[in-house]
């Protein structure tokens, strides 16, 4: 069993709609949850950084940490074409090791 | 420009030789990081260094070498490349910790035949 998980998808949804992305993991010792946005053939981006358990919110995009369910959570509001690309979940213990999810590849349709 | 370089940017090679890709940022980043990334299994981290002669193990090491000698150069050896090693490869740099923007290389398109 992977560390982290994360349902691939694809996930198609239209202009304005809320975008729900989720990541379950199993080591507890994760304290560090991190949301990049990953565009075709360009490296990863830094969306969101969450320390332990909470929300956090910035701009359209909220992302939430039950750290007791080990199930972390991103939400898109009013989302945008530009909006496609592929997200990916990852976590960490000490805030130095990084451990991915596979990534769920978003297209939201104009 | 504050960017993350990495060479070659496309490789194609063989079983058994030696190469290494290198990994230069220009932002005096304490934080470097090799990944590697596949279809459906997302990115990897190999290696990731806190600072000069820091260096430690991400989740799939095997079959990688790095060294940190200097503050601005990551580079990552491959002694004996196998098929299995062919990957999408990002270097990646920030001020200290994860929690700090890591910014990316452009990436290595590694074949090895």
């Amino acid at each position: 069993q992977k560390e982290v998980e994360q349902d691939p998808g694809p996930l198609s949804v239209p202009e304005g709609a809320i975008v729900s992305l989720n990541c379950t993991y199993s080591n507890s010792a994760f304290q560090y949850f991190m949301w990049y946005r990953q565009y075709s053939r360009k490296g990863p981006e830094l969306l969101m950084y969450t320390y332990s358990s909470g929300n956090k919110e910035d701009g359209r995009f909220t992302a939430q940490v039950d750290k007791s369910s080990k199930y972390i959570s991103l939400f898109i509001r009013d989302s945008q074409p530009s909006d496609s690309a592929t997200y990916l979940c990852a976590m960490s213990a000490n805030d130095y090791k990084l451990s991915f999810g596979a990534g769920t590849t978003v297209t939201v349709r104009a | 420009e504050a960017q993350v370089t990495q060479n070659p940017r496309y490789l194609i090679t063989v079983t058994g030789k030696k190469l290494t890709v290198t990994c230069s940022q220009n932002m005096n980043h304490e934080y470097m990081s090799w990944y590697r990334q596949d279809p459906g299994l997302g990115l990897r981290q190999i290696y990731y260094s806190m600072n000069v002669e820091v260096t430690d193990k991400g989740d799939v090491p095997e079959g990688y070498k790095v060294s940190r000698k200097e503050k601005r150069n990551f580079p990552l050896i491959l002694e004996s490349p196998s098929p299995n090693q062919t990957s999408l490869y990002f270097c990646a740099s920030s001020l200290a910790r994860l929690r700090e923007t890591q910014y990316f290389g452009p990436g290595t398109r590694l074949l090895v035949l």
